[in-house]
């Protein structure tokens, strides 16, 4: 099993549509978990961190579950704009962070 | 506060020569990673740096590339006799800590004619 894994998409959802998509880890002692987005040819940025207890930040929302070993990042009401690759970010151990390779994410007008 | 800062931001460099890229952290933040993407692709970690330490270089090609972050001034990705295959965007990130979150510099660009 991959260290981080994610479906690399892409997901072609229509303007307004709420899509989910998961990324699992093989690590159960892994530690802090993030979720970024990148534009095309541009620098990855924090979308939002992800807690224990869940965490909202307006259309999106991210889960962690630890049982299961994956997270989740919910957008609802999506927008053009929210077009990009979304990378999962697990902290493995004390000395190792991954990246997941990343969903392609479409919104169709 | 600025960000994550990573000059030059494009490169061209011909076979052979060699390639400095330089990442200033962003201010308090004292752990430094490095990727590389090529076209298309994901991003590939290179090597984790503290100050005067490498803590992980498991993702560093075992030739021709080294990295370095002295106690003064920038980080430094080193690219040594370029190919046409080290073509690739090259971001820089720092945190404050490893389970932080890592903001990320624009990269550089650099294309090996």
């Amino acid at each position: 099993r991959k260290e981080v894994e994610q479906d690399p998409g892409p997901f072609n959802v229509p303007e307004g549509a709420t899509v989910a998509f998961n990324c699992t880890y093989s690590n159960s002692a892994s530690q802090s978990f993030f979720w970024y987005r990148q534009d095309c040819r541009k620098e990855p940025k924090l979308l939002m961190s992800v807690y224990s207890s869940g965490n909202e930040d307006g259309r999106f929302t991210a889960q962690l579950n630890r049982a299961s070993q994956y997270i989740s990042l919910l957008i609802r009401d999506s927008k053009l704009s929210d077009s990009a690759t979304y990378l999962c970010v697990v902290n493995i151990r004390d000395d190792k962070i991954i990246f997941g390779k990343g969903t392609r994410l479409h919104i169709l007008p | 506060n600025a960000g994550v800062m990573q000059n030059p931001r494009h490169l061209v460099r011909r076979r052979g020569q060699e390639a400095r890229l330089r990442c200033s952290p962003m201010k308090g933040h004292s752990h430094v990673y490095w990727y590389r993407q090529l076209p298309e692709e994901g991003l590939k970690f290179m090597v984790y740096l503290q100050k005067e330490n490498i803590i992980d270089e498991s993702g560093m090609p075992k030739e021709r590339f080294s990295a370095e972050f002295p106690k003064e001034g920038p980080s430094i990705l080193r690219i040594q006799q370029v190919v046409r295959g080290d073509s690739a965007a090259y971001f820089c990130a720092s945190s404050r800590d490893l389970s932080y979150e890592q903001y990320f510099g624009p990269g550089t660009r650099l294309t090996v004619t």
